[in-house]
C-alpha cells in the first residue's frame, strides 16, 4: 500500500495562478482532510470530507475550494493564489468509525508527505 | 472548542537526557481522543499514540512513555535516554470521541526538540 500521497511536492505561483493539489490513498478509508501548516501555528484544517461526494469547512477555509469525486481522492483548489497562501500542505485520510470504551478505535489520521506552496 | 497547547516552543537537551514533553487541553466533550505526532526534519508526520478519554492509564512504548490526566486536562509525553534521531518536532492533538462530522483533529503549535550529541 502506498498509504496517503500527495501531488506535487513543490510548487511556486505567482499572486493570482490557479492551481489544484491532489491527495490520494488507497487505505479505503471515509475522511479526507486538507491542514496547512505555517511556522508557530501548528496544522490547521482547511476543509474536510466524510464521504464521496461530500465536503465541509475547516478552521480556516477562506480562498480554498475542495471536491471528493470518488473516495479514493481529494482535490484541493487555490482559484487564485495570494502570498498569505504560502503554506505546507498536508493531505489526511481516516476510518470514520470509533469503538469507545478501552476497544481500539480506528480514528487515526494518517498522512501525506506534504506539498511545499510558495506564492509570489 | 476545542483547545492544546503546547507551552514548550523549543527544549534542547543533550544525549541520554530524559526529556518531558507538555500537553493541556480543553474540550466540552466527555470522550474524546488524545494524539502525538513526531514530524522529523524530512518534514513527515509520523503517528505515536492514540489515547481515549476513558483510560487513564500510562503506557510506556520502549523509551517513550505517556502520562494523561484528566484532573489536569495534560496528556505529558516522556522521552527516556534521548537520543539524536528523536529531534523533531512534536505534536500534541485532540479530536471529539462522539463520531461527529469529520473527526477532526485540533492540534497544538508544537514543540521543537533538539538532542545535542
Amino acid at each position: 500500500n502506498a498509504g496517503v500521497t500527495q501531488t506535487p511536492k513543490f510548487r511556486v505561483l505567482k499572486t493570482g495562478q490557479s492551481m489544484t493539489l491532489l491527495c490520494a490513498q488507497d487505505m479505503n478509508h471515509e475522511y479526507m482532510y486538507w491542514y496547512r501548516q505555517d511556522p508557530g501555528m501548528g496544522l490547521r484544517l482547511i476543509h474536510y470530507s466524510v464521504g464521496e461526494g461530500t465536503t465541509a469547512k475547516g478552521e480556516v477555509p477562506d480562498g480554498y475550494n475542495v471536491s471528493r469525486l470518488k473516495k479514493q481522492n481529494f482535490l484541493l483548489g487555490l482559484e487564485s493564489a495570494a502570498p498569505s497562501q504560502t503554506s505546507v500542505y498536508f493531505c489526511a485520510s481516516s476510518y470514520s468509525k470509533f469503538r469507545l470504551a478501552g476497544a481500539s478505535s480506528y480514528n487515526e489520521q494518517f498522512f501525506g508527505p506534504g506539498t511545499r506552496l510558495t506564492v509570489l | 472548542a476545542q483547545k492544546v497547547t503546547q507551552a514548550q516552543t523549543e527544549i534542547s537537551v543533550v544525549e541520554k537526557e530524559d526529556v518531558t514533553l507538555d500537553c493541556v487541553y480543553e474540550t466540552r466533550d466527555t470522550t474524546y481522543y488524545l494524539f502525538w505526532y513526531k514530524q522529523p526534519p524530512s518534514g513527515e508526520l509520523v503517528f505515536l499514540i492514540r489515547r481515549n478519554s476513558f483510560d487513564e492509564q500510562n503506557e510506556i512504548s520502549g523509551r517513550y512513555s505517556w502520562n494523561f490526566q484528566k484532573s489536569t486536562s495534560s496528556f505529558n509525553f516522556t522521552i527516556t535516554a534521548s537520543q539524536v534521531v528523536d529531534s523533531a518536532v512534536y505534536f500534541c492533538a485532540l479530536t471529539p470521541g462522539e463520531e461527529t462530522s469529520g473527526s477532526r483533529l485540533t492540534f497544538g503549535e508544537g514543540t521543537q526538540l533538539t538532542v545535542n550529541p
